[in-house]
C-alpha cells in the first residue's frame, strides 16, 4: 500500500522562526505537490516538485524533492501568522493516476 | 466562472438511510476524485476517474458507489450510510493528474 507520511503532525511556533516538515514514502512518486489547506475550505496547489534533487522556492517557502523521488520537505523561513494552516503532500505513483495525500502538518504561528 | 461546485454544502443523515453527494464541474477536466477528511487528518482517496465511465477504487472505498456518465459529474452515493462516514467530503477536478482543484466541501454527519 502507497503511504505518503508527514511529520511533524501538529507545529505550534512563534512569529519569526524557521521550520520545516517532511513527507516520506517506501515509493517511488513521479512527482510530488504540496497543498495548504484552511478551515472550511479544499486544499489549495502550493508547488510541485518533478525531479530528484530538485529545489523550488515560493518566497520564504523552500520545496526540496529527494534524490530517490521518494520524500519532499517544505521549510518556510520567517513563518508569519498568515502562513498557519494544514500542509499536505501528495501525489501519484509513477505510472498511475490514483492521486493520494500525506497525512498533513497543522501549523500555527503565534503573533 | 463556476468551477468545481459541491452539493450539499451541510447533510444531516440518519444510520441506513441512502446519500448521494454532488459534483459538477464546468471545465471539462478528464480526472475526477472523492475524498474524505476526518477531524484533523489529511485526506483519504474513496474513488476516482479517468473519464467518463471509467472509475477505479481509491484507498476506502467500502460503503461507497460512485458512477461517471458524464464528463461533468461525479456523484458519490453512500448505499446505507454508518457512523463511521461522518466526515467532510471533497471532490477535485484536474486535466493533469499532479494539479488538482478542490470544491468547498460537503460536511456529512451520520446520526
Amino acid at each position: 500500500t502507497q503511504l505518503l507520511e508527514q511529520s511533524p503532525q501538529f507545529l505550534s511556533i512563534q512569529e519569526g522562526e524557521n521550520l520545516t516538515v517532511y513527507c516520506n514514502s517506501s515509493s517511488v512518486f513521479s512527482s510530488l505537490q504540496w497543498y495548504r489547506q484552511e478551515p472550511g475550505e479544499g486544499p489549495v496547489l502550493l508547488v510541485t516538485v518533478v525531479t530528484g534533487g530538485e529545489v523550488k522556492k515560493l518566497k520564504r517557502l523552500t520545496f526540496q524533492f529527494g534524490d530517490a523521488r521518494k520524500d519532499s520537505s517544505l521549510h518556510i523561513t520567517a513563518a508569519q501568522p498568515g502562513d498557519t494552516g494544514l500542509y499536505l503532500c501528495a501525489g501519484a505513483s509513477s505510472g498511475t493516476y490514483k492521486y493520494i495525500f500525506g497525512t498533513g502538518t497543522r501549523l500555527k504561528v503565534l503573533a | 466562472d463556476a468551477g468545481i461546485t459541491q452539493s450539499p454544502r451541510y447533510k444531516i443523515t440518519e444510520t441506513g438511510r441512502q446519500v448521494t453527494l454532488m459534483c459538477h464541474q464546468t471545465w471539462s477536466h478528464s480526472y475526477m476524485f472523492w475524498y474524505r477528511q476526518d477531524l484533523g487528518h489529511g485526506l483519504r482517496l474513496i474513488y476516482y476517474s479517468a473519464a467518463a465511465d471509467i472509475t477505479d477504487k481509491g484507498e476506502v472505498p467500502d460503503g461507497y458507489v460512485v458512477s461517471r456518465s458524464k464528463t461533468e459529474n461525479f456523484p458519490l452515493t453512500l448505499e446505507s450510510a454508518t457512523r463511521s462516514q461522518t466526515s467532510v467530503y471533497f471532490c477535485a477536478s484536474s486535466q493533469v493528474v499532479e494539479k488538482l482543484f478542490f470544491g468547498s466541501g460537503t460536511q456529512l454527519s451520520v446520526l
